[in-house]
């Protein structure tokens, strides 16, 4: 499987700023996708980046909240934008297999708004 | 109605034993689907795939699919404390995958 890194790690930022955070892959890919997990919760997928073109939101997530930049195959960002607590979360990124329908997730950015 | 539903938790299981989880999924045309474990803290991590009905076995995991029962379960043989993880069943439709709640298990020495 890929390998995938994410920066930061963790931030705590103050609520009304934005934090981009970064999303590295060792190997060409089509499609990556960003997630969130609230404490306690399950993972919600935000939207699918492919390169070239604009991401494909879900429904609750809007780009001017989290735009996304999907430069080349190996790299995207995700912007978490005028944060309030309610953005505390985990972000992760994840890309699907070469070949396969199977999606492998970064070790995620543990972030806290106060 | 939510689109992948697994049963409730906590689930604590002594060691040795049998871990039987269970999830069911709102989607017919649905095709792939995967369980994930996930430690406290960690990201998650993908323990097995299965795409066509009946069994699936890997190591001590086995997964099991029925389409017709919109039923996707893995069981965990010879439970060890290392096992110990909330469990997130996941269910691909057009690329995307949906998660369930997740249902945590611990193994009791």
């Amino acid at each position: 499987s890929a390998v995938i890194s994410q920066k930061p790690s963790r931030d705590i930022c103050q609520r009304g700023t934005s934090l981009t955070i970064q999303c590295q892959v060792d190997s060409q890919v089509t499609m990556m996708f960003w997630y969130r997990q609230q404490p306690g919760q399950s993972l919600t997928l935000i939207a699918t980046a492919n390169q070239g073109s604009e991401a494909t939101y879900e429904s609750g997530f809007v780009i001017d909240k989290f735009p996304i930049s999907r430069p080349n195959l190996t790299f995207s960002t995700l912007t978490v934008s005028n944060m309030s607590p309610e953005d505390s979360s985990i972000y992760l990124c994840s890309v699907e297999a070469s070949g396969g329908y199977e999606q492998y997730f970064g070790p995620g950015t543990r972030l806290t708004v106060t | 109605q939510k689109e992948v539903e697994q049963n409730s938790g906590p689930l604590s299981v002594p060691e040795g034993a049998i871990a039987s989880l269970n999830c069911t999924y709102s989607d017919r045309v649905s095709q792939s689907f995967f369980w994930y474990r996930q430690y406290s803290g960690k990201s998650p991590e993908l323990i097995m795939s299965i795409y066509s009905n009946g069994d699936k076995e890997d190591g001590r995991f086995t997964a099991q699919l029925n389409k017709a029962s919109q039923y996707v379960s893995l069981l965990i043989r010879d439970s060890q404390p290392s096992d110990s993880a909330t469990y997130l069943c996941a269910v691909l439709n057009d690329y995307k995958l949906s998660f369930g709640a997740g249902t945590t298990v611990t193994v009791r020495a």
